[in-house]
């Protein structure tokens, strides 16, 4: 069964850092690109950052270049997101998400909750 | 950055009825654009991708149309599980963007 879980999530302090996981089991992990996406309490959606399944590509999105830090593991099947810096705006439920073929994402872990709170 | 913007924000339907979500971008995205699924206290679930392409799993009532900048997610006879958010995002270019949503609820 594929599953994703993320963890990590906490309350920080603005300015503060913050090393999201993403743990992946029931599929080969190394064949699949991986994504953060978050959504703000009430809010919408939004994509935060991609890593192609070698890790030579990476994006991200413009509120989070340069604050946050998209890694993976192949060997343990392990996704991370190192954030720092962070702002109030950042407080959100970070989802970790991959897809197949497209840049659409058919599989979701349950969110963890990241806030930013002093 | 490609800007996505749905219609209505909110769409009140009875059960049993047909519902129509709209979703535009700012430029063109060809085909490349996928639907969500969201209700409360769970993650997204995609029902769609490149316009029309249903994704493993979700039942045939929900269809995709459109291309280019306007685009149509179509629930043909709602259900009571229906009942949710939607999102449409656009899988063309980076930085991937999400629409605002369209909440779905009973009439």
């Amino acid at each position: 069964q594929v599953q994703l879980v993320e963890s990590g999530g906490d309350l920080v302090n603005p300015g503060g850092s913050l090393r999201l996981s993403c743990a992946a089991t029931g599929f080969t992990f190394s064949d699949y690109y991986m994504t953060w996406i978050r959504q703000a309490p009430g809010k919408g959606l939004e994509w935060v950052s991609y890593i192609s399944t070698s890790s030579r590509t990476i994006y991200y999105a413009d509120s989070v270049k340069g604050r946050f830090s998209i890694s993976r593991d192949n060997a343990k099947s392990s996704l991370f997101l190192q954030m720092n810096s962070l702002r109030a705006e950042d407080t959100a439920m970070y989802y970790c998400a991959l897809g197949s073929g497209v840049l659409a994402f058919d599989v979701w872990g349950q969110g963890t909750v990241v806030t930013v709170s002093s | 950055e490609i800007v996505m913007t749905q219609s209505p924000a909110t769409l009140s339907v009875s059960p049993g009825e047909r519902a129509t979500l709209s979703c535009r971008a700012s430029q063109s995205v060809s085909s490349n654009l996928a639907w969500y699924q969201q209700k409360p206290g769970q993650a997204p679930r995609l029902l769609i991708y490149r316009t029309s392409s249903r994704a493993t799993g979700i039942p045939a009532r929900f269809s995709g149309s459109g291309s280019g900048t306007e685009f149509t997610l179509t629930i043909s006879s709602l259900q009571s599980e229906d009942f949710a958010v939607y999102y449409c995002q656009q899988h063309d270019n980076w930085p991937l963007t999400f629409g605002g949503g369209t909440k779905v609820e009973i009439k």
